[in-house]
């Protein structure tokens, strides 16, 4: 079975704080992403990333860096946590190819206070 | 920006009955997929329906897809107590690795 695993489930951290969330799969998958859920907003991608080194923007990006130094870890950056980045953080990888399922981790809860 | 909208947004029925969700995207999609996710979890994943497939079975799901109508169903049968969760449709556009997901349906099966 594929694993994805996340650092953290919950977290608690101060406005200003760096914050590092990271990602680890276990499959070999080229494809990571970060998504953040809200309440009524969904799942929104904030990056993504389908090699080693290399990402791309999503559709929230501000306030936000990633890092792709290894194959199966992927890490989320908040540089200066504000309270508006309180959410759920999800990880997922997946393959490329026409057959793009994701597999997601657990989920981390963050609060900024 | 959220492309597939999942209607209804919430849904209750009794265990043993049929639960039906859909999805309503809005551009030419290379796949479907649907997604379930229990309370503070992640999602996982169920089943995905190619742009060139009209229905697919996996269990008691039945998905089903109409691409001139740009909308899918998922239709859950005999539900458990087990199938209470959120349940999401993603779509993926010809070319592209990136899902865009809906905001979800949540199903709640009362015993």
């Amino acid at each position: 079975d594929v694993k994805v695993t996340q650092s953290s489930r919950y977290l608690v951290k101060r406005t200003g704080e760096k914050v590092f969330l990271e990602c680890v799969q276990d499959m070999d998958h080229e494809n990571m992403f970060w998504y953040r859920q809200d309440p009524g907003l969904g799942l929104r991608l904030i990056y993504f990333s389908y090699d080693v080194k290399m990402k791309e923007k999503g559709d929230i990006p501000e306030g936000y860096s990633v890092s792709r130094e290894k194959k199966e870890r992927f890490s989320l950056i908040l540089e200066s946590a504000s309270t508006n980045q309180t959410s759920m953080y999800l990880c997922a990888s997946g393959t490329s190819g026409s057959h793009n399922e994701q597999f997601f981790g657990p989920g981390t809860r963050l609060t900024v206070l | 920006s959220q492309q597939g909208e999942e209607d209804p947004q919430a849904l209750s029925i009794q265990e043993g009955e049929n639960a039906t969700m859909n999805c309503s995207y809005k551009t030419s999609i290379n796949n479907l997929q649907w997604y379930r996710q229990n309370s503070g979890r992640g999602l996982v994943h169920l089943i995905l329906i190619r742009s060139n497939e009209r229905e697919k079975h996996s269990g008691r799901l039945r998905v089903t897809l109409d691409t001139s109508k740009k909308s899918s169903s998922l239709l859950i049968t005999a539900s458990r107590a087990a199938d209470t969760a959120s349940y999401f449709c993603a779509t993926a556009r010809q070319g592209a690795q990136k899902l865009v997901f809906g905001q979800g349906t949540r199903l709640t099966i009362n015993p």
